[in-house]
């Protein structure tokens, strides 16, 4: 069961657009990452939300967790090529302990 | 300070053969997460342990995998008798706890191919 959808699934932009990534799910989630992965690495920490509403900023990059905490989104802008990569988000269902993932954003940003 | 470390990157087994991939968490934490990766899919959980104990093993096929966690050394996933299905990329996490807020922290996996 695939509780956290994530779109689009692709998205191909040039360098110096700003572009929005989204993480669904009709469950709640006690927090949610986000996560960046290359080709033949594993996933990358960007960051962490825990509480409903909350936004946090990483450089280009804006994070906010819904306030239902039951959906996420990925802000970047003026995107360069090396912002290029799989942007995965996961959760803990508000029970366990086992992150459960999307299956993630390819983000191609183009010169 | 290192961070998870897998070994090894790349596994090439013939069907029939066994796989051993390794994992060593991060200095000082004692969670360990396997999770296994296929071609257009998301990261799946499969098993989390604690020093010697299988805490959840919900997500690992019944027949073929075992995983163990010593007191001593690294975290094992063993695949006996792999076969095609079986190719995917495995990817450890760690963590200092468990469940909640807590982050966990991802190997560079290991890439296992079964020809």
């Amino acid at each position: 069961t695939q509780l956290l959808e994530q779109s689009p699934q692709f998205l191909s932009i040039q360098e110096g657009e700003n572009l929005t990534v989204y993480c669904n799910s009709s469950s709640v989630f006690s927090s949610l990452q986000w996560y960046r992965q290359e080709p033949g690495e594993g996933p990358v920490l960007l960051v962490t939300v825990v509480t409903g509403g909350e936004v946090k900023k990483l450089k280009r990059l804006t994070f906010q967790f819904g306030d239902a905490r039951k959906d996420s989104s990925l802000h970047i802008t003026a995107a360069q090529p090396g912002d290029t990569g799989l942007y995965l988000c996961a959760g803990y269902p508000n029970s366990g302990y086992a992150l459960n993932f999307g299956k993630g954003t390819s983000l191609l940003v183009t010169p | 300070n290192a961070g998870v470390m897998q070994n090894p990157r790349h596994l090439v087994r013939r069907r029939g053969q066994e796989a051993r991939l390794r994992c060593s968490p991060m200095k000082g934490h004692s969670h360990v997460y396997w999770y296994r990766q296929l071609p257009e899919e998301g990261l799946k959980f499969m098993v989390y342990l604690q020093k010697e104990n299988i805490i959840d093993e919900s997500g690992m096929p019944k027949e073929r995998f075992s995983a163990e966690f010593p007191k001593e050394g690294p975290s094992i996933l063993r695949i006996q008798q792999v076969v095609r299905g079986d190719s995917a990329a495995y990817f450890c996490a760690s963590s200092p706890g468990a469940g909640g807020a807590e982050t966990q922290y991802f190997g560079p996996g290991t890439r296992l191919l079964v020809l």
